[in-house]
């Protein structure tokens, strides 16, 4: 069974300071690694993902993020946070020869001017 | 070049109904994946169709079935609703050579309320 956990279920920042959503996750093998962002009445945006290699992956809109095999954890990150990413944010995961995506329950991101 | 689309974008049924809901993969995409994503949740699987078979399902009942048409496009068709049927449901379209390692391309869903 795979399963992903997003310890916080908001996330309050300023407008230009860093920006840290965290996930962790379980999963049988290697793990395929996602995040989405969900805007309202939106679906979901793909931001970015870990297959294999570097650990530090770049995806869009500035974002980063971080994997950590020992301590199984994906936590996305970005340098300085605009109020336009403000949104709900979900961590995914996918088991090697399997098919469906394992969601968190997310993160609602809230940047302030 | 088109992303997911679906259809109706939002239903309002009352119980014991059955619901149809349309989606087509982006261009190129051959694999849809079906999602239900109640208020509050994270998306949850329930059944992905390739090559116009049911591949995969996730932990969902029967009265949750859906057909892929050989143009690629898919049908979620619900049977007896319930109330805890309301939720966004959420068509995601991929290509199955890289199922795996390539993400899932999410169309805006269709907000289904039973009442």
């Amino acid at each position: 069974a795979q399963s992903v956990a997003q310890p916080e279920d908001q996330v309050n920042v300023a407008e230009g300071n860093p920006l840290t959503v965290k996930c962790t996750y379980s999963v049988s093998g290697n793990p395929y690694l996602f995040w989405y962002v969900q805007y309202p009445n939106r679906g979901l945006q793909f931001l970015l993902k870990y297959i294999t290699g570097d650990n530090l992956v770049k995806g869009s809109y500035g974002f980063e993020a971080e994997f950590n095999k020992s301590q199984t954890s994906f936590h996305l990150k970005k340098p300085s946070a605009l109020v336009s990413d403000s949104a709900l944010y979900f961590c995914a995961v996918r088991a090697s020869g399997d098919y469906k995506l394992s969601f968190g329950a997310g993160t609602t991101v809230t940047v302030r001017a | 070049d088109a992303g997911v689309t679906q259809s109706p974008t939002h239903l309002i049924k009352t119980r014991g109904q059955q619901v149809t809901l349309r989606c087509s993969p982006k261009s190129g995409h051959d694999t849809v994946s079906w999602y239900q994503q109640a208020l509050g949740q994270g998306p949850q699987f329930i059944f992905q169709y390739y090559e116009e078979e049911e591949r995969q399902r996730g932990n969902f009942p029967d009265r949750f079935s859906g057909h892929q048409f050989p143009n690629y496009s898919s049908e979620l068709n619900v049977n007896a609703l319930l109330l805890g049927d309301s939720a966004l449901y959420l068509c995601a379209s991929s290509l199955a050579i890289l199922t795996e390692s390539d993400e899932q391309f999410f169309g805006p869903g269709t907000r289904l309320t039973v009442l």
